[in-house]
């Protein structure tokens, strides 16, 4: 069973400051994706990484994925309050396995 | 454009009681469809999925049963509820000329409570 470990579990910051969170896994994915998920609905996607080394650019967000195709990272510049939510990574072989989430705070 | 849907939102049942949840999906055909359950605040697991017309895999033995009688309808049912079903239930889709990873794409959840 693949395992996708996410850190921190729980970021609070204020606005402005910058923020990192981490996807980890022992396993190889073919492609890893990032959700953003708001309480009381669903996960919105951000965002695919395929190639191993790849980085993508969503205005304020870095998304990193390693060389080795098993972990990631998502960078946040000058996080604002509008950045907050429930941050997913999910790996993809014939589905999708996703990890436990990071909850981030960003308060005004 | 794709949208799916999911009803009911929300969803007080007690113990031992049938439910039915239906997903529906517009502007696509023959997706991949998939069930996934929630607990606050955390990540999603994979309940069930199906690639076509009464085509169901489980992923996670339980209470819990789904079908797919139309190609873009996806119930999800029990005959009893357990205190355990509760969660919050999300349903996905996947078009089969889908992007270059596994993308999926979900619908705004229904918020079951067993009491």
């Amino acid at each position: 069973t693949q395992l996708l470990e996410q850190s921190p579990q729980f970021l609070s910051i204020q606005e402005g400051e910058n923020l990192t969170v981490y996807c980890n896994s022992s396993s190889v994915f073919s492609s890893l994706q990032w959700y953003r998920q708001e309480p009381g609905e669903g996960p919105v996607l951000l965002v695919t990484v395929v190639t191993g080394g790849e980085v993508k650019k969503l205005k304020r967000l870095t998304f990193q994925f390693g060389d080795a195709r098993k972990d990631s990272s998502l960078h946040i510049t000058a996080a604002q309050p509008g950045d907050t939510g429930l941050y997913l990574c999910a790996g993809a072989d014939y589905k999708l396995s996703f990890g436990a989430g990071t909850t981030v705070t960003v308060r005004a | 454009s794709q949208t799916i849907h999911q009803w009911p939102a929300t969803l007080v049942q007690p113990v031992g009681s049938p439910l039915s949840l239906e997903c529906t999906v517009e502007g696509t055909s023959n997706p991949n469809l998939y069930w996934y359950r929630q607990a606050a605040g955390r990540g999603l697991q994979l309940l069930f999925y199906s690639v076509g017309i009464g085509q169901i895999s489980s992923e996670v033995p339980q209470n819990l049963s789904a079908s797919r009688p139309q190609d873009r309808q996806f119930i999800l049912s029990s005959k009893k509820l357990l205190l355990s079903d509760s969660g919050f239930y999300l349903c996905a889709w996947r078009g089969l000329a889908g992007g270059p990873g596994n993308e999926q794409f979900f619908g705004p959840g229904t918020r079951l409570t067993v009491l």
